[in-house]
C-alpha cells in the first residue's frame, strides 16, 4: 500500500512537447507539494497546495501547472517541455496542523528526460 | 539568500565507526523544524528525524541522533555505528512557519560513503 504514488516513473520526451505527472497519496493529508530535484541533486519547492488550494508557487515559469481535483491529488502538468526542464520531480504530503511532525512523505520521483 | 547550508559536499567513515554531517540553518521565524532525508542512489526520499525549535532535548531515532545547537543554529546528523547500507546523499531541511505553506527548503545535500 504505497502512501505517496507517482506515475510514470521515468518519461522521455521531445521539446516542445506537453506532458502530466499525476501524484496521489492515501495516507489522508492536507498538504501536498511538488519538488524538483536538479542534476546536481538540489531540491527546491515548486509548489505547495492544502484542501486543493494553492499556498506557495516559487519562481516556476507558467508553463508548469498543477492541479488539484481533490486533497488526496496533485497532478503537474507541463506545457512546452525545454531542455532545462528535465530533472526528477517528486510529490509530497504532510498532514497540516499546528503542532507536531511535520514530516512529509515522498513519492518515488518521476525521472523526466527532455530530448 | 540560502537557508539552510551543508558545507559537506563529501563524506568518507569507515564502518561501525560514527559519522557527524554539518548542517546550518537561517531564520527568523521563532516556530520551525529540521529534518534530515537520506536518498540512497535507488532515488527515494527517506525521513530519517526530525527536531522542532522548541524541542528541549535532541532527537533520536536508532542510530541516527540529531545535535541541535540552537544559538549556533545548527542541527547537525550524527550516524553512530555506521553500516554500508548508509552510504547514500544526506539532506538537511526545514520548515518554517505556516506562511511558508510548510514546505521544506533544503540544503544542497551530503554524500556519504561508508568503507568497509
Amino acid at each position: 500500500d504505497t502512501a505517496v504514488s507517482q506515475t510514470p516513473k521515468y518519461l522521455v520526451t521531445q521539446m516542445g512537447n506537453d506532458k502530466s505527472i499525476k501524484c496521489e497519496q492515501n495516507l489522508g493529508h492536507d498538504t501536498m507539494y511538488w519538488y524538483k530535484q536538479d542534476s546536481k541533486k538540489f531540491l527546491k519547492i515548486m509548489f505547495s497546495y492544502n484542501n486543493k488550494e494553492l499556498i506557495i508557487n516559487e519562481t516556476v515559469p507558467n508553463r508548469f501547472s498543477p492541479k488539484s481535483p481533490d486533497k488526496a491529488h496533485l497532478n503537474l502538468h507541463i506545457n512546452s517541455l525545454e531542455l532545462g526542464d528535465s530533472a526528477v520531480y517528486f510529490c509530497a504530503s504532510s498532514q497540516d496542523r499546528l503542532a507536531g511532525i511535520h514530516e512529509q512523505f515522498f513519492g518515488p520521483g518521476t525521472r523526466l528526460t527532455v530530448l | 539568500a540560502q537557508k539552510i547550508t551543508q558545507t559537506q559536499p563529501g563524506m568518507f567513515v569507515q564502518e561501525k565507526e560514527a559519522v557527524t554531517l554539518d548542517c546550518t540553518y537561517d531564520t527568523s521565524d521563532p516556530s520551525y523544524g529540521l529534518f534530515w532525508y537520506k536518498q540512497p542512489s535507488s532515488g527515494e526520499m527517506i525521513f530519517l528525524i526530525y527536531q522542532g525549535s522548541y524541542d528541549q532535548q535532541n532527537a533520536t531515532e536508532g542510530r541516527y541522533s540529531l545535535n541541535f545547537q540552537k544559538a549556533r543554529k545548527s542541527a547537525n546528523l550524527v550516524i553512530s555505528a555506521s553500516q554500508l547500507g548508509d552510504s547514500a546523499m544526506y539532506f538537511c531541511a526545514m520548515r518554517e512557519g505556516p506562511n511558508s505553506g510548510y514546505a521544506l527548503n533544503f540544503g544542497k545535500g551530503t554524500s556519504l560513503l561508508v568503507t568497509p
